[in-house]
């Protein structure tokens, strides 16, 4: 079985300052995919960015970028100038690559909780 | 606005009611999952359908029952609930032959027990 690791229940910052928020993974897969996911009061799940492992190069979208350390286990997200729409719940989380080639459930972290003040 | 929708979106029930949760999607995804969220907790897996089968069950008990009637629907079945299964039920779907595609996930329904 796969654990993930949030270890920042709750980070507070400016609005245009840069935020990193950490994730740690154990798993024993060769083949699997990290996400992160917001999840603001309004309760929907939304991607931010999504990783492969197989590949090298970090992931980015727009203002939010990840460091993927995979000997480390560690799939950490940035937040580049940080808005006050960026307030939510942020879920790191993992999936194998379903036996068979199928599909397969999400194993989150806890969650961390991201204010940006005015 | 969501490509997953779910209804209803809030839900209160006794214990001995009988009651479905509804998901739909129509972007052509083969997998759909559902998941469910105590309050100020991850999402936890549930059921996984690929092509409309039944792939996995995270050995959840017998008075939830999922169903997958077709490619758009999936439904959740429910009876003899317990207070302790109040929470925020979460639908998703994605692609089922490409995994690395993400999940995309409905508003939820938010249910409780009395």
């Amino acid at each position: 079985a796969q654990t993930v690791t949030q270890s920042q229940p709750e980070m507070s910052v400016q609005e245009a300052e840069t935020v990193t928020l950490s994730c740690t993974y154990d798993t024993s897969e060769n083949n699997y995919y990290l996400f992160w996911y917001k999840q603001p009061p309004s309760r929907q799940m939304i991607l931010v960015i999504r990783q492969e492992a197989y590949k090298q190069q970090n992931a980015t979208e727009n203002r939010f970028s990840v460091n993927f350390q995979k000997a480390a286990k560690s799939f950490s997200l940035k937040i580049s100038d940080s808005q006050l729409g960026d307030t939510a719940m942020y879920f790191c989380a993992f999936m194998k690559h379903g036996s068979g080639g199928g599909a397969d459930g999400l194993t989150f972290g806890k969650g961390t909780h991201l204010i940006i003040q005015p | 606005d969501t490509e997953v929708t779910q209804t209803p979106k809030h839900l209160v029930m006794g214990m001995t009611n009988k009651k479905s949760l509804k998901c739909e999607q129509h972007m052509g995804h083969r997998a759909m999952y559902w998941y469910k969220q105590k309050a100020k907790k991850p999402p936890e897996l549930m059921f996984v359908y690929s092509y409309e089968k039944l792939s996995i069950n995270e050995s959840v008990p017998s008075r939830f029952s999922p169903e997958c009637p077709n490619s758009s629907l999936l439904n959740l079945h429910l009876h003899a609930l317990q207070p302790e299964d109040s929470a925020l039920y979460l639908c998703a779907s994605s692609q089922a032959d490409r995994v690395s595609q993400p999940q995309h996930f409905g508003d939820g329904t938010r249910l409780s027990i009395l």
